[in-house]
């Protein structure tokens, strides 16, 4: 099946520092999430991004499909970032609906 | 986008029995989706929740274990079956919005003594 790694594992900022977050996949996709899971545990999509770029206020994420990687940009960081990042991906051998999750990168935010 | 309920948020049982975990969208949805992920872990894929037909284990999965149902397009169970200590973990349930984006619920925290 299709490899997610994500980098950094941890990465521990100040608040106000931007930062982003890499995601490298082994084979080609048809289906890319990157998810924010809150220390609380629940899980947030943030973006659905197959290919191309897109931004939501001090996020974005831009998918580079033909070289199998994706990057998630945080600008401006605040201590409401803090958690665990996931990427997720579907191949185009299954339908695409079925997700293989990265290992996540945790992220931490301080005053 | 879809709201997920899922319920019991947690629970404790004892080895050898059952729990059954419910998820409830609020509107229907063509893809549902049962997650496993371990303390400290990653999400693992359990199954697809198929409406009206068995659902598809991933591979290290299977039905007597993980019995699921999903009698119609917004709701859906999974059960885990004979509880050892190694099935703690929390329990996910997702589903798939109109616009592809998967949604989750807020998770079902089993400890098993």
């Amino acid at each position: 099946g299709i490899q997610v790694e994500q980098s950094p594992p941890d990465l521990i900022l100040q608040e106000g520092a931007n930062s982003t977050l890499r995601c490298n996949f082994s084979d080609s996709v048809n289906n890319l999430q990157w998810f924010h899971q809150n220390p609380w545990g629940q899980l947030i999509n943030l973006f659905y991004i197959p290919s191309g770029t897109k931004q939501n206020g001090r996020l974005s994420a831009t998918t580079v499909a033909t070289e199998r990687y994706s990057l998630l940009y945080i600008s401006s960081s605040q201590t409401t970032d803090s958690g665990v990042y996931f990427c997720a991906v579907g191949g185009r051998e299954t339908s695409g609906s079925r997700l293989t999750f990265g290992e996540g990168t945790q992220l931490t935010v301080n005053p | 986008s879809a709201v997920i309920s899922q319920k019991p948020s947690r629970d404790i049982c004892q080895r050898g029995t059952s729990l059954t975990i419910q998820c409830q969208v609020d509107s229907q949805v063509t893809m549902m989706f049962w997650y496993r992920q371990q303390p400290g872990q990653s999400l693992t894929l359990i199954a697809t929740a198929n409406q009206g037909s068995e659902a598809t284990y991933e591979s290290g999965f299977v039905i007597d274990k993980f019995p699921i149902s999903r009698p119609n397009l917004t709701f859906s169970t999974l059960t885990v079956s004979n509880l050892s200590p190694e099935d703690s973990s929390i329990y996910l349930c997702s589903a798939q919005g109109a616009d592809e984006k998967l949604f989750f619920g807020s998770g079902t925290q089993l400890s098993v003594l």
